[in-house]
């Protein structure tokens, strides 16, 4: 059984604090991995894609992939209240299926 | 680029009846997937639809099926309506379910929220 696993949380972080969250993959031969933000009542939005080892940075936000470890995280530079919402890492496995992890809920604290 | 749409975006119905519910992807994706999400869970994969045909299955019972049409769009069905299926279901699209690492990448929609009475 292929698994992606995040811990749920809740993540406390102080406003302007970098927050940090992880995620872990059992397959070892994915390839694409990404990160969704969902806020409370609505659907998930794509906020990071990332495909090769190392670091990737768009708008605030960077993912950094390693895959000999196999794990995901994503960093949250400068957090802000507003970034309060679970976020959630889906990964695509060896059959190009999509495998989702449960999902961490992160506070930014005022 | 329009989004993805659903339709419609609320709905109650009673135990023992059945429902349908729609999606349109974005325009050139190919493949919809389904989703049912519970309060305080992850997202629970229903199944996955790519030229008309489902390639991908998760582990719900037959009382949900869907289907896809020729021009993408997208349906599903759940009968004999059970007080557990009340969830928001969500609807994603993509280019594809292989090739190109990016052609996985899903976009939602707003969702349908299923009271079931």
């Amino acid at each position: 059984q292929k698994e992606v696993e995040q811990n749920s949380g809740p993540l406390s972080v102080p406003e302007g604090a970098i927050a940090s969250l992880n995620c872990t993959y059992s397959d070892r031969v994915s390839q694409s991995f990404f990160w969704y933000r969902q806020y409370s009542g609505k659907s998930p939005e794509l906020i990071m894609s990332i495909y090769s080892n190392g670091d990737k940075e768009d708008g605030g936000f960077t993912a950094q992939l390693n895959k000999a470890s196999q794990y995901v995280s994503l960093l949250i530079r400068d957090s802000q209240p507003s970034d309060s919402a679970t976020y959630l890492c889906a990964v695509v496995d060896s059959n190009y299926q999509l495998i989702w992890g449960a999902g961490t809920k992160l506070i930014i604290k005022p | 680029k329009a989004g993805v749409t659903q339709t419609p975006r609320y709905l109650i119905k009673t135990r023992g009846q059945q429902v349908t519910l729609s999606c349109s992807p974005i325009s050139g994706h190919r493949s919809v997937s389904w989703y049912q999400q519970t309060p305080g869970q992850g997202l629970q994969f229903l199944f996955e639809y790519f030229s008309e045909t489902q390639r991908n299955k998760g582990n719900f019972p037959g009382r949900f099926s869907g289907r896809q049409f020729s021009n993408s769009r997208s349906e599903m069905n759940v009968s004999t309506l059970e007080l557990g299926d009340s969830a928001l279901y969500l609807c994603a699209s993509s280019y594809g379910t292989s090739g190109s690492r990016s052609r996985r990448e899903q976009f939602f929609g707003p969702g349908t929220r299923l009271t079931v009475l």
